[in-house]
C-alpha cells in the first residue's frame, strides 16, 4: 500500500527548462515537505507546506517554487535547471510536526 | 546551525555480525530518528526514540536515545545481506524548529554474505 507516491521516478530535463516532480499521499497528514539529495549527502529540506502555510528555508534558491493545490498533493517547480539541480527529490509528509514518511525520491538528470 | 556527527562512515562486515552505528551532537534534540536508504530509494523509518535513555527495538534493530540527549545509537544484530545501505540518523530540536529534521551524514553499511 503505497503512502507517498512520487512522479515521475525518473525525470530527464534539458539545461533551462521548467520541470515539476509531483508527490501525493494518502496519509492525510497536514505537513509536506520537499528535499533535495545529492549523491552520498543527507537530505537537503528545501521548504514544507503546514497545512496551506509554505514555509520556506533561507538558502532555498528562487529557482525552485511549490504548490499544494489540496492535502493530498504538492509540487516542486524548477524553473530554469541547471547542472547543479540534478539530485534525487524527495518528498515527505507527517501529521503536524511529528515523524517524517518519506516517499520513494525522484531522480532528475538535466542535459 | 545543529550538526550531527554520524560514525562510521562506512563498514564492511560479514553476514551474521553485529552493527553498531552513532551519532552525536553539540546541542539537545527532544527526537533521535533513525532511517535506512536503499540505493534509489527513499529513506524508510526503522526507529524513533522520544525520551532520554529509551531505549528500543524493532527486530534485529535496537536503538537508544542517549541520557543526555545529545546522542544516540543504532545497532543491529546478526546481519544479512538486504541490512545493506545507508542508515541516517536524524535529530529534532523541537520548539521553534518546527519539525525540521538535522540529518547524520550516512553510515554506509555492506555486508558480505
Amino acid at each position: 500500500d503505497a503512502m507517498v507516491i512520487q512522479n515521475p521516478r525518473y525525470q530527464v530535463t534539458q539545461f533551462g527548462k521548467p520541470v515539476t516532480l509531483s508527490c501525493s499521499q494518502t496519509l492525510n497528514h497536514n505537513v509536506m515537505y520537499w528535499y533535495q539529495q545529492k549523491s552520498s549527502q543527507a537530505p537537503k529540506l528545501l521548504f514544507h507546506y503546514y497545512d496551506k502555510d509554505f514555509n520556506n528555508e533561507a538558502d532555498t534558491p528562487d529557482n525552485f517554487q511549490s504548490r499544494r493545490p489540496n492535502t493530498s498533493f504538492c509540487f516542486l517547480d524548477i524553473r530554469s535547471p541547471g547542472l547543479g539541480d540534478a539530485a534525487m527529490y524527495l518528498c515527505a509528509t507527517s501529521r503536524d510536526y511529528s515523524l517524517q514518511y518519506f516517499g520513494p525520491g525522484t531522480r532528475l538528470t538535466v542535459l | 546551525g545543529q550538526q550531527l556527527n554520524q560514525s562510521p562512515q562506512s563498514m564492511f562486515i560479514q553476514e551474521g555480525e553485529d552493527v553498531s552505528m552513532n551519532c552525536t551532537s553539540s546541542s539537545i534534540f527532544n527526537t533521535w530518528l533513525w532511517y535506512k536508504q536503499d540505493p534509489g530509494e527513499g529513506p524508510v523509518l526503522l526507529i524513533a526514540l522520544y525520551k532520554a535513555g529509551e531505549l528500543t527495538s524493532n527486530g534485529r534493530l535496537t536503538a537508544q536515545f542517549g541520557i543526555t540527549r545529545k546522542d544516540s545509537f543504532l545497532n543491529i544484530s546478526a546481519s544479512i545481506p538486504s541490512d545493506v545501505g545507508i542508515y541516517f540518523c536524524a535529530g529534532n530540536a523541537g520548539g521553534t524548529s518546527y519539525g525540521k529534521l538535522t540529518f547524520g551524514q550516512g553510515t554506509i553499511l555492506t555486508v558480505h554474505p
